[in-house]
């Protein structure tokens, strides 16, 4: 059984940085065409691709946000790290990780964990 | 960016109804698109990918369709569960991209 849950604050300060853990079992971040991302959802909003890292280490970001973000993985631990630096309030969503198992698809997700970006 | 049009945003429709939701891409991404099924509260539920192949799991009344540009996926008769959002997600290119979202209530 796979299963993902994120992890981190729930409310950071306007231009502080936030890092996000996703925390996996049921497969390896080390298994070729494996890899997980991150996407996020303002409320009431669309779903928005954040980044993807895969099993041989390769790094995907979105442009718009590229400067902002960075993913890692630590394979002995099942976890994949993203960090988003200067957040503001239009930062707030519900953040998922999702697996990606041979093509760019989000096979399964975690449950989500709403940041609030807030003063 | 490739940029992913669904419609309509919302539709109405009765328990045993036949759905159809289509999605566009702004340029051709050949048969790489997933739907998903996301309820309040809830993560996102793979359903579709490829276009047309089915996630493990899912029921047989809910199928995809279409290659380059346009796409739909069908609901061939709606049970209560499926009253829920739907999201198409291109897998071409980078950046991914999702669509809007189409939110299915009943009518």
């Amino acid at each position: 059984q796979i299963t993902l849950k994120e992890s981190g604050p729930t409310l950071v300060k306007p231009t502080q940085t936030l890092t996000l853990t996703c925390t996996f079992s049921g497969f390896s971040l080390s298994t070729s065409g494996v890899g997980v991302g991150w996407i996020r959802q303002p409320p009431g909003k669309a779903l928005e691709w954040l980044a993807l890292i895969y099993w041989d280490d390769d790094k995907r970001y979105s442009p718009s946000l590229k400067s902002r973000l960075t993913i890692t993985k630590d394979t002995s631990k099942n976890q994949v790290v993203l960090t988003m630096t200067n957040l503001d309030p239009v930062d707030t969503a519900t953040y998922y990780c999702a697996q990606i198992l041979n093509w760019n698809y989000f096979d399964s997700w975690g449950q989500g964990t709403l940041i609030t970006v807030s003063s | 960016d490739i940029q992913m049009t669904q419609s309509p945003s919302s539709v109405s429709a009765s328990i045993g109804d036949r759905v159809t939701i289509t999605c566009r891409a702004s340029q051709g991404i050949s048969s790489w698109l997933a739907w998903y099924q996301q309820k309040p509260g809830k993560a996102p539920k793979l359903l579709i990918y490829a276009a047309s192949s089915l996630q493990s799991g899912v029921p047989s009344r809910f199928s995809g369709s279409g290659s380059g540009t346009d796409f739909t996926l069908t609901i061939s008769s709606l049970q209560p569960e499926d009253f829920a959002t739907y999201y198409c997600q291109q897998a071409n290119s980078f950046p991914i991209t999702f669509g809007q979202g189409t939110r299915l209530e009943i009518k």
